[in-house]
């Protein structure tokens, strides 16, 4: 069973337009989420994270959306870059913190020039 | 930032046999590393949370005598994939708090692809 659901495979957009990365998670006790990001033959890196008594966190051009009523969060990219381009991953726990996390599949951002 | 190392990038090893990964903290001290494992088109999955000098928790479905996991000092963990099978190929990865809570975002290693012949 997947608790935390990316179902965009992928994503492509066009350098200078905005990337909007979706996330979906079904257990109510979560309290944490993070988003990941990953470049090809390396590890995930951290990009941004939100407690579940926000709705919105913002660190330069990547802001994290929560709703929790939908169980549903969102990463917005604004402007892409090429650079950008690698796998997202969306995580959660339930412990309000980094231990346990449970990934997405993760969705593979390409911006193109 | 903090750097977490992990050795072997890759390894290919013959069924029966074992092989040993380590993740090292570079720059901090980690008292708790976690070890995963991605499968293909699959998402990262929590195997064992690795404690210095305790025994490591796993997660359900994960057999502790098959993967056993070290935790010696304050900047090393290892992982062993013992009597390896192919079905044991797969992509391990590790990681670690480097703050002093578990708010602070955990920090990755590389990742070890491991294909089992």
């Amino acid at each position: 069973d997947q608790q935390v659901k990316q179902n965009s495979p992928s994503l492509s957009v066009q350098e200078g337009r905005i990337s909007i990365l979706n996330c979906d998670y079904t257990n109510s006790m979560f309290d944490y989420f993070l988003w990941y990001k990953k470049y090809p033959a390396e590890g995930p890196t951290f990009l941004i994270s939100i407690s579940s008594i926000k709705d919105k966190n913002e660190d330069g051009r990547f802001t994290v959306f929560l709703n929790k009523s939908a169980k549903h969060l969102s990463l917005h990219i604004v402007p892409s870059q090429p650079g950008d381009s690698a796998v997202y991953f969306c995580a959660a726990s339930a412990t309000g913190g980094s231990e346990k996390l449970v990934f997405g599949k993760g969705t593979k951002l390409t911006v193109n020039p | 930032g903090a750097v977490v190392s992990q050795h072997p990038s890759w390894v290919i090893c013959k069924s029966g046999t074992s092989v040993k990964i380590e993740c090292r903290s570079l720059d901090f001290q980690a008292t708790t590393m976690f070890w995963y494992r991605q499968f293909p088109k699959q998402s990262l999955m929590l195997m064992a949370t690795s404690n210095e000098g305790s025994k490591a928790t796993y997660e359900q479905g994960v057999e502790k005598d098959k993967f056993l996991i070290n935790h010696a000092s304050l900047t090393l963990s290892t992982l062993t994939v013992t009597s390896a099978h192919p079905e044991d190929s797969s992509f391990y990865i590790c990681s670690a708090i480097a703050g002093s809570s578990y708010n602070s975002p955990l920090h990755f290693g590389n990742g070890t692809r491991l294909t089992v012949t």
